[in-house]
């Protein structure tokens, strides 16, 4: 069974730092891509990044470009995603996703971030 | 940056309705198309990919339709289970971008 946990959401001051994490099991992690993806309080669904199953290739939103940072660990089956320089509107609910060719087909519960 | 809009951005509808909610792409996208449903405070669930296939497990009442730039996903016999909201998203290329989304709520 695919599961998907993220960790490391919290209250950060704008400026601040943050990273989350994002613990998979139950697939072969390395051979899929991961995304993110965020959901401000009441809005719609925003994609941040996606990173390659052997993490070379690497894209990032405008919004989030310069600021954050995604990379993997394989061995330890998690993706990371390193947030600097936060802003209030970084504030949502980050969900981490199984990337099955850009169809996103597993999601994780998310983790709550607040600048 | 590919846009993306779905018309309506919300409906009201009864259990056993036939649902359609509307999905354009700013270019054409070909079928890179998926679909997902949303319940409040849970993360989103793959219900539709490359425009008309159901994911494995969901109910054969959800169909997606279309190509290029125009797509719908169409809820046959709406169920008390199906009042969500729903985003279309496309992966055409390595940035993908998501639909507003559409609110179906109970008539």
């Amino acid at each position: 069974e695919v599961q998907l946990s993220e960790s490391g959401g919290g209250l950060v001051q704008p400026g601040g730092s943050l990273r989350l994490s994002c613990a998979a099991s139950g697939f072969t992690f390395s051979s899929y891509s991961m995304t993110w993806v965020r959901q401000a309080p009441g809005k719609g669904l925003e994609w941040v990044s996606t990173i390659s199953g052997g993490g070379v290739n690497i894209h990032y939103a405008d919004s989030v470009k310069g600021r954050f940072t995604v990379s993997r660990d394989n061995s330890e089956t998690t993706v990371f995603l390193h947030m600097r320089s936060l802003r209030a509107d970084d504030t949502a609910v980050y969900y981490c996703a199984k990337d099955s060719g850009g169809m996103l087909d597993y999601w994780g519960q998310g983790t709550r971030v607040t600048v | 940056d590919i846009q993306m809009t779905q018309s309506p951005s919300a409906l009201s509808a009864s259990v056993g309705d036939r649902v359609t909610i509307s999905c354009r792409a700013s270019q054409n996208i070909d079928k890179w198309l998926a679909w997902y449903q949303q319940k409040p405070g849970k993360a989103p669930k793959l219900l539709i990919y490359f425009a008309s296939r159901l994911e494995t497990g969901v109910p054969s009442r959800f169909s997606g339709s279309g190509s290029g730039t125009e797509f719908t996903l169409t809820i046959n016999s709406l169920q008390p289970d199906d009042f969500a909201t729903y985003f279309c998203q496309e992966y055409d290329g390595d940035l993908y971008t998501f639909g507003p989304g559409t609110k179906v709520q109970i008539k």
